[in-house]
């Protein structure tokens, strides 16, 4: 009964460095989503996918890139880290992209970029 | 475009007091209406949910009612508790799919013994 795991929870970064941010659900949910929550902007869209081999972009795609070879797995990368991506992230699945299929969320990434 | 409007906080009440969140909203089409949960340390977990006009949703003594005449879906709760200190946010979610979803910046309640 995982739900919607992430890892790793916390990671601190260089300006400049690249990493991987992993979500994997069990759910074999269809809609798969990053969403970064900073303090006082609620949580923004990044990136979104409705389905293996189908990915879109959010509201604030710049410096972040996904792919979604499989059904269960939907990692982010972040290409050139910088300040402004200091953020919590978190990934997000539901069942179908449809408006009354609640987002089941992960316990989020907390990164730092120095 | 879609948009949310509920207020900040924190909320700061009293162990068995009675709690309200507003929450009013724009959207296109016939949304779906959502109350999310944030506890610390954690990520969002849905708490009710209503899918159309009148519908109540309930969960662990929360209620929120979908009124599409006024655009809103006020959360209550009787008699809240100290384990019910988190940050609420409410959702609405358009048909159209996930890309309009909006979440707001959330409601800090903050319960004192």
């Amino acid at each position: 009964n995982a739900g919607v795991t992430q890892t790793p929870k916390f990671q601190v970064l260089k300006t400049g460095q690249s990493m991987t941010l992993q979500c994997a659900q069990d759910m074999n949910h269809e809609y798969m989503s990053w969403y970064r929550q900073d303090p006082g902007m609620g949580l923004r869209l990044i990136h979104y996918s409705v389905g293996a081999g189908i990915t879109d972009q959010g509201e604030v795609p710049n410096g972040y890139n996904v792919s979604r070879s499989t059904t269960e797995d939907f990692p982010l990368r972040l290409l050139s880290a910088a300040p402004s991506q200091t953020s919590v992230y978190f990934c997000a699945s539901s069942l179908f992209d449809r408006g009354e299929s609640p987002l089941h969320f992960g316990n989020g990434t907390r990164l730092t970029v120095t | 475009g879609n948009s949310v409007t509920q207020m900040e906080g924190p909320v700061t009440l009293s162990e068995e007091a009675f709690l309200t969140i507003n929450c009013t909203y724009t959207a296109t089409g016939y949304p779906s209406l959502f109350w999310y949960v944030q506890y610390p340390g954690e990520g969002l977990q849905l708490l009710l949910k209503a899918t159309k006009a009148d519908d109540k949703g309930s969960n662990k003594g929360f209620e929120a009612t979908y009124r599409k005449e006024t655009t809103s879906f006020h959360l209550e709760k009787g008699s809240v508790q100290v384990s019910d200190s988190a940050v609420y946010f409410c959702a609405p979610t358009p048909d159209t799919g996930r890309r309009a979803l909006t979440f707001g910046s959330g409601t800090r309640l903050q319960v004192q013994p």
